[in-house]
């Protein structure tokens, strides 16, 4: 069946420092791929996806590129911000039919210190 | 607009009670999704509905867990004779259209078995 797993955390940065969160999956056929990230006390945000092999999703200054060859999601931003503290989920769905079922790692808590 | 919301947002049960936990999605979204987080884990599916049909449930852990959408709009999550192994966040979504995979997710429940 599909699986990700994520970087475990957590993980402390200071203000400005590059971020990379490490994703890979194994699913069957051709899924689209997410970051969903949740802040404090609230829900899950969708923070950026892509869909096919080689797509770059980008939000934020957030970025992640879908690598089919590894298999691979990884987070990326360049200078981050103590706003930005939060869990990051990478995220598969499912294909064919079953394209609405999400399949989730297991989160990684971002703490960014100022 | 109005984003999905889910109440309560707390719920403290004692062993063998029935809760039921409601979800009210965005207006005139399609899909609804149930997912249950366990503490430090990623969200896991439970079931799927597309308006008032519940096309999957293959989620839901046991006879114990049932949901419902009867009019294809508000759902809610029931489970009777809770057990300390319920005890987790459960968060609902929805997206707009059959097929489309972006899913917008309230900010949960969480469910307390005493």
């Amino acid at each position: 069946g599909n699986s990700v797993t994520q970087m475990e955390g957590p993980v402390t940065l200071s203000e400005e420092a590059f971020l990379t969160i490490n994703c890979t999956y194994t699913a069957t056929g051709y899924p689209s791929l997410f970051w969903y990230v949740q802040y404090p006390g609230e829900g899950l945000q969708l923070l950026l996806k892509a869909t096919k092999a080689d797509d770059k999703g980008s939000n934020k200054g957030f970025e992640a590129t879908y690598r089919k060859e590894t298999t691979s999601f990884h987070l990326e931003k360049g200078s981050v911000q103590v706003s930005d503290s939060a869990v990051y989920f990478c995220a598969l769905s499912g294909s064919g039919g079953s394209n609405y079922k999400l399949t989730f790692g297991k989160g990684t808590l971002l703490t960014v210190n100022p | 607009g109005a984003g999905v919301s889910q109440s309560p947002r707390y719920k403290v049960a004692k062993r063998g009670q029935d809760v039921a936990l409601r979800c009210d999605p965005i207006s005139g979204h399609v899909s609804l999704f149930w997912y249950q987080q366990a503490l430090g884990q990623g969200p896991e599916f439970l079931t799927y509905f597309q308006n008032e049909a519940q096309l999957d449930k293959s989620g839901l852990p046991s006879d114990r867990f049932f949901a419902e959408r009867p009019e294809g709009s508000v759902s809610t999550l029931k489970i009777q004779r809770t057990q300390q192994e319920d005890s987790a966040v459960y968060l609902c979504a929805s997206s707009p259209r059959t097929g489309d995979d972006t899913q917008y997710f309230g900010p949960g429940t969480r469910l307390t078995v005493l």
